[in-house]
C-alpha cells in the first residue's frame, strides 16, 4: 500500500492560465474523490467518481473546473483561467466501494497559489 | 442538508490530562460520523467511525469517540493525553442515503503542552 499519491506538490501560476493536477489512488481502491481546503476551513467537496463514472459533483465545482478519470485508474483535476480565489490545497482521496463507509484515505494534497 | 459544527478552534490540554474534541452535526436520515486527524504537512489520516450500534465506538491511537443521538453529538476523547497528539482533528458526516460526499467540521486543532 503505498498510499494515495498527489503531483504536483505545490503549483504557483499566474492569474488567467490553467492548471492540471494528477492523483493516483490506492491501486484496489476504485472510489476516488477530490476535496478543496482552505486555511481554517474543513474540506469541501469538489467532485467524487467511481471507476471511471462521475458520479457526484459540488457546486464549488465551476465550469471552470473539470475532472476525469479515463481509466477508473488515476484521475486529473484541471482549473481554466485561474482566478485568486482558486488558491487553496486540493485534497484526493479514495475508497473501496465494499460496504457504503469505507474510510478515505487522503493525499497529501497540491497547494495552488494563484499571483 | 448535511453540517458539522466543532464550536472550539483550538483545545489546549497537559500531557497526561483527559482531552475532549467536540462537534455537532445535522444531517436528514441516519448519521455516518467519522474523525480525521491532519499532521503539518500530511494528508488527513481517519481515526474512526460511527455506523451504527454500540454508541462508545474506539479507534486508532487510544482515541475514542461517543455518539449521542439526542444531542446529535458525536464528542472525541482520549483518556491520557500525549505531546504527539498534538494536530488539527476533522469531524466529517454523511446521510446513510443520498449523498456520498462527507461534509467536514472546520477543524479543531489541539495543543497537548509536556
Amino acid at each position: 500500500d503505498t498510499g494515495v499519491s498527489q503531483d504536483p506538490r505545490h503549483k504557483i501560476t499566474k492569474r488567467g492560465q490553467n492548471v492540471t493536477f494528477r492523483c493516483d489512488p490506492i491501486s484496489e481502491h476504485n472510489r476516488l474523490y477530490w476535496y478543496r481546503q482552505t486555511l481554517g476551513q474543513g474540506p469541501e467537496f469538489l467532485t467524487y467518481f467511481q471507476n471511471e463514472a462521475q458520479l457526484e459533483k459540488s457546486r464549488l465545482l465551476s465550469d471552470r473546473f473539470s475532472a476525469e478519470r479515463p481509466k477508473g485508474s488515476f484521475s486529473t483535476l484541471e482549473i481554466q483561467r485561474t482566478e485568486q480565489g482558486d488558491s487553496a490545497m486540493y485534497l484526493c482521496a479514495s475508497s473501496l466501494s465494499t460496504g457504503n463507509n469505507s474510510p478515505l484515505h487522503f493525499g497529501n494534497g497540491t497547494r495552488l497559489t494563484v499571483t | 442538508a448535511q453540517s458539522v459544527a466543532q464550536p472550539e478552534d483550538q483545545v489546549n490540554v497537559a500531557e497526561g490530562n483527559p482531552l475532549t474534541v467536540k462537534c455537532t452535526y445535522s444531517v436528514s436520515g441516519n448519521p455516518y460520523l467519522f474523525w480525521y486527524v491532519q499532521y503539518p504537512n500530511r494528508g488527513l489520516q481517519f481515526l474512526l467511525k460511527y455506523i451504527t450500534g454500540d454508541n462508545l465506538v474506539k479507534g486508532s491511537y487510544g482515541f475514542e469517540a461517543e455518539f449521542n443521538k439526542s444531542q446529535t453529538s458525536f464528542h472525541l476523547k482520549k483518556p491520557s493525553a500525549l505531546v504527539s497528539d498534538s494536530a488539527l482533528y476533522f469531524c466529517a458526516v454523511r446521510a446513510d442515503t443520498g449523498r456520498r460526499a462527507l461534509t467536514f467540521g472546520s477543524g479543531t486543532r489541539l495543543q497537548v503542552q509536556p
